[in-house]
């Protein structure tokens, strides 16, 4: 059974930059054609997607939040990961790390499969 | 962008009874090309991760009960439990996929038991 892990910190300063990584387990990260992906939920609100990645290094962002953020991916740790830079209270949420839904060879931008969720706050 | 917009905000059905949840977007999410409606629910518990019930609209993913159904095309559709029960206590959200790559949820419905 597929299974994502978030980690990083839980408490970043502003203007600082947010780090997390998505650990997979029960599968590669390098199966084609999945996409591996971030939302994020601030406290007591909805989901907002960020973005996500291929295992090639091709990677798609929110234009809400494009400038600010990078998704990359290590196929030899299993592991891709999210920066958010110069973070202000607003990016205050629990963090999702996420694989797409694909089936018969084609994949669809939906969430099939989640991790746990890691809170990360935004404070001085 | 498409703005997906649920209603009612919160919702309280006694257990057994009928509960259906609303989702409109601002525009449509029917693929002419596939005749495929891009869209999907979510179950959320406290705590927990959002948990994907249906997609293409109206296709359960495996496992979930088949109390649960999903309906509508274009730009109204609804998730439907067709006899409550006590765990399905939640906050259940849509999310259109069909424009790329600006994949928006709606607001979220919370149901709780009457």
């Amino acid at each position: 059974q597929l299974q994502l892990q978030e980690s990083g910190p839980g408490l970043v300063k502003p203007s600082e930059t947010l780090s997390l990584t998505c650990t997979v387990s029960g599968g590669s990260i390098s199966s084609s054609p999945y996409y591996w992906g971030w939302i994020r939920q601030p406290p007591g609100k909805g989901l907002e997607w960020i973005g996500y990645i291929y295992y090639t290094g091709s990677a798609h962002y929110n234009p809400s939040l494009k400038s600010r953020v990078t998704i990359s991916v290590d196929t030899s740790k299993n592991q891709f990961s999210l920066k958010l830079s110069s973070v202000t209270a607003a990016d205050t949420a629990v963090y999702y790390c996420a694989r797409t839904y694909c089936s018969g060879g084609s994949c669809y931008d939906f969430f099939e499969y989640w991790g746990q969720g890691t809170l990360v706050t935004v404070s001085s | 962008d498409i703005v997906m917009t649920q209603s009612p905000d919160s919702l309280a059905v006694s257990l057994g009874e009928r509960a259906t949840i609303d989702c409109k977007s601002s525009r449509s999410v029917l693929y002419s090309s596939n005749n495929k409606n891009y869209l999907a629910w979510y179950q959320q518990k406290p705590g927990q991760p959002p948990k994907l019930l249906i997609y293409w609209a109206s296709t359960r993913e495996s496992g979930v009960p088949d109390r649960f159904s999903g309906s509508g095309s274009g730009t109204d559709f609804t998730l439907t439990i067709s006899s409550l029960q006590a765990e399905d206590v939640a906050v259940y959200y849509c999310q259109q996929y069909y424009t790329t790559p600006e994949y928006s949820f709606g607001q979220g419905t919370k149901l709780e038991i009457k």
